[in-house]
């Protein structure tokens, strides 16, 4: 099975500019979470989308947004980007079920974003 | 309050040797999971194992096993024989049942010496 995707794995943005993240999760897992991970404040909980639906949602503004599309991969949108925003930013997907192992977390290998 | 909290944020360990990396944890629920993962310098964040609250047994994945102490609410990572790719920064993580929650501790950075 493919692990998890994210696209693209690099970018430079100016303050001001919006960028728009992809992730492609592994076949079969409804659920996508994204997080936000930058060496001052660690790994952040930014959203988590499952069978297309918001089902929760981080302490973050609103410029940061996110959609999950029918096939389960989904999108994360910033706007008007702040030097602060750099950061990595890790997709994960899971089953989700009713618990257990299957709800391990699996992890793409993140998109690196430097605001200029 | 922290729902998940490592105490060491650096470590060193000689090559061959056993580690062990501390997580404590913070939950009411009875049911819950109990993860770790491995981030080295290139940046993915790599899932090594996983512990069940109900589980009897501690978890074990090849050189990965978790010490899990229930009543003290602790889940330890002990790495045997320590390797130089073992270097890397790791991070115990837990998931409420309520609607799918992830918790992230603040990781520990692992150094092995030659």
């Amino acid at each position: 099975k493919a692990g998890v995707t994210q696209t693209p794995r690099y970018l430079i943005k100016t303050r001001g500019q919006q960028v728009t993240l992809s992730c492609s999760p592994i076949s079969g897992h409804r659920s996508v979470s994204w997080y936000q991970q930058t060496p001052g404040q660690g790994l952040q909980f930014l959203f988590e989308y499952f069978s297309e639906t918001q089902r929760n949602k981080g302490n973050f503004p609103g410029r940061f947004s996110g959609r999950q599309f029918s096939n389960s991969r989904s999108e994360m949108n910033v706007s008007t980007l702040e030097l602060g925003d750099s950061a990595l930013y890790l997709c994960a997907s899971s089953l989700a079920v009713a618990g257990g192992p299957e709800d391990t977390q699996y992890f793409g290998p993140g998109t690196r974003l430097t605001v200029l | 309050a922290q729902k998940i909290t490592q105490t060491q944020p650096g470590m060193f360990v000689q090559e061959k040797e056993a580690v062990t990396l501390d997580c404590t944890y913070d939950t009411s629920d009875q049911s819950y999971g109990l993860f770790w993962y491995k981030q080295p310098s290139s940046g993915e964040m790599i899932f090594l194992i996983y512990q069940g609250s109900y589980d009897e047994q501690n978890a074990t994945e090849g050189r990965y096993s978790l010490n899990f102490q229930k009543a003290r609410k602790s889940a330890n990572l002990v790495i045997s024989a320590s390797q130089l790719g073992d270097s890397a920064m790791y991070f115990c993580a837990m998931r409420e049942p309520n609607f799918n929650k992830f918790y992230f501790g603040s990781g520990t950075k692992l150094n092995v010496k030659p």
